[in-house]
């Protein structure tokens, strides 16, 4: 059984930083894609990016791009998303997710392992 | 970026009642498209993959078809732990996006 476990509630300033983890149990980490996907308060769901850790390679939504860097630790099978620039609208929970890619000779990336979320709150 | 639309935003229903949701994509995504349930406090959950394939573990009276720009997701018979949010994803280009969700509640 695959688990995805990720870092704590995060309270941040305007225009600083944060550092969200996603550790993975139970599968093989560097074979699957980790996506992040967040979800403002009366938002809908919004992909931002992802990582392939076994080809350590990246690739970010254009609204994000920039401002968001993805990450892998294959030694620890651990996760990370850092955002930067804080804004207000930032404020969400953050979700890691592992991205299946394929199924036999269809792509379809859906998203079948979802971390607990982590809530970001952006304040002064 | 490949955009995605949902119809209904919302729609109320009763036990027992059959739910069409219509998701569809700016264009031609083949068949890569992906239905999920969110509840509130909870993770999303993925339903259906490659448009009518059942995630396994989730009940038959969940059903996907569609292919190329428009989709649909069927709930028949509703029962009283369906009611949620639920979005379709396109997994085709690089860059993935959701729709924006069509929530379902008790009539």
């Amino acid at each position: 059984q695959v688990l995805l476990v990720q870092s704590g509630a995060e309270v941040k300033r305007p225009g600083s930083s944060v550092k969200v983890s996603c550790k993975a149990s139970g599968g093989t980490f560097s074979s699957y894609g980790i996506t992040w996907v967040r979800q403002a308060p009366g938002q809908g769901l919004e992909w931002m990016g992802g990582i392939v850790p076994f080809l350590d390679a990246s690739n970010y939504a254009q609204k994000f791009q920039g401002r968001v860097t993805i990450t892998a630790d294959k030694s620890t099978n651990t996760a990370y998303m850092d955002l930067t620039s804080l804004r207000s609208e930032d404020t969400a929970i953050y979700y890691c997710a592992r991205d299946h890619g394929c199924h036999g000779g269809s792509c379809p990336h859906d998203f079948d392992y979802w971390g607990q979320g982590t809530l970001v709150t952006v304040s002064s | 970026d490949i955009q995605m639309t949902q119809s209904p935003s919302s729609l109320s229903a009763s036990i027992g009642d059959t739910v069409t949701i219509t998701c569809r994509a700016s264009q031609s995504i083949s068949s890569h498209l992906n239905w999920y349930q969110h509840k509130p406090g909870k993770a999303p959950k993925v339903l259906i993959y490659a448009a009518s394939t059942l995630e396994g573990g989730v009940p038959s009276r969940f059903s996907g078809s569609g292919s190329g720009t428009d989709f649909t997701l069927t709930i028949s018979s509703l029962q009283p732990e369906d009611f949620a949010t639920y979005y379709c994803q396109q997994g085709y280009s690089s860059s993935f996006t959701f729709g924006p969700g069509t929530k379902v509640d008790i009539k």
